[in-house]
């Protein structure tokens, strides 16, 4: 079975600086990433996704990740972080062309002060 | 209107009493998830039902059980409450790969079992 690690339980940014949270899947086959944002009081909410090609994945706000299937990883990047961004970002994977649920990391608590 | 419903969106409810929580969706696909969310743990699948006659057990499903009633619902239900369940419950839905657009959650449901 496929399991997700996210490492960084809460970051703490001030505006303007980078963002990087690190996600680590394991599972031996080609598989589907996917990073959820989940905003104060809100449900989860889709950022980006990675199926297959280009290793790097623009989404939604500024968000990107990259793809790194040498070291299982899918860290999920942002050049210059907002006050808005302060949310819970969740990690998930499937495994690719099956039908199998998505497996979602532990989270990370992201806080950007103003 | 949202393509996920739940309702209630927040109950108390007490030790020993049975409950039940609904989903509905508008978004036409088969496959509907019921996850529980607690802090550090990210989310935890319960049960999955891929069409109205095939329903699957998740990681967690101990304690509770599930009907789909119809393509677009899903209910959850906890036979018999208990603290340890309180918890924010999630209801989701997917296309049928379960990933060309990720899966659409409902708002929540918290739920408190004293």
């Amino acid at each position: 079975a496929q399991s997700v690690s996210q490492h960084n339980h809460h970051v703490i940014l001030s505006e303007a600086a980078s963002l990087e949270l690190g996600c680590n899947y394991s599972y031996g086959g080609t598989v589907n990433l996917f990073w959820y944002v989940q905003y104060p009081g809100q449900h989860l909410q889709l950022l980006l996704k990675y199926f297959s090609g280009d290793p790097l994945v623009k989404g939604i706000k500024g968000f990107e990740a990259e793809f790194i299937k040498s070291k299982f990883s899918f860290n999920l990047r942002k050049p210059s972080v907002q006050w808005s961004d302060t949310a819970e970002y969740f990690c998930a994977v499937n495994p690719s062309g099956s039908a199998r649920q998505l497996t979602f990391g532990s989270g990370t608590q992201l806080t950007v002060l103003p | 209107d949202a393509d996920v419903t739940q309702t209630p969106r927040n109950r108390i409810t007490k030790t020993g009493k049975r409950i039940m929580l609904e989903c509905s969706q508008t978004k036409g696909h088969d496959r509907m998830y019921w996850y529980r969310q607690d802090p550090g743990l990210g989310l935890r699948l319960i049960y999955y039902s891929f069409d109205v006659k095939d329903i699957n057990k998740g990681e967690i499903s101990d304690g509770y059980s599930v009907s789909r009633q119809a393509q677009a619902k899903f209910s959850l239900s906890l036979e018999s409450a208990i603290p340890n369940q309180t918890a924010l419950y999630f209801c989701a839905t997917s296309d049928p790969t379960g990933t060309t657009a990720g899966y659409t959650f409902g708002s929540g449901t918290r739920l408190t079992v004293v």
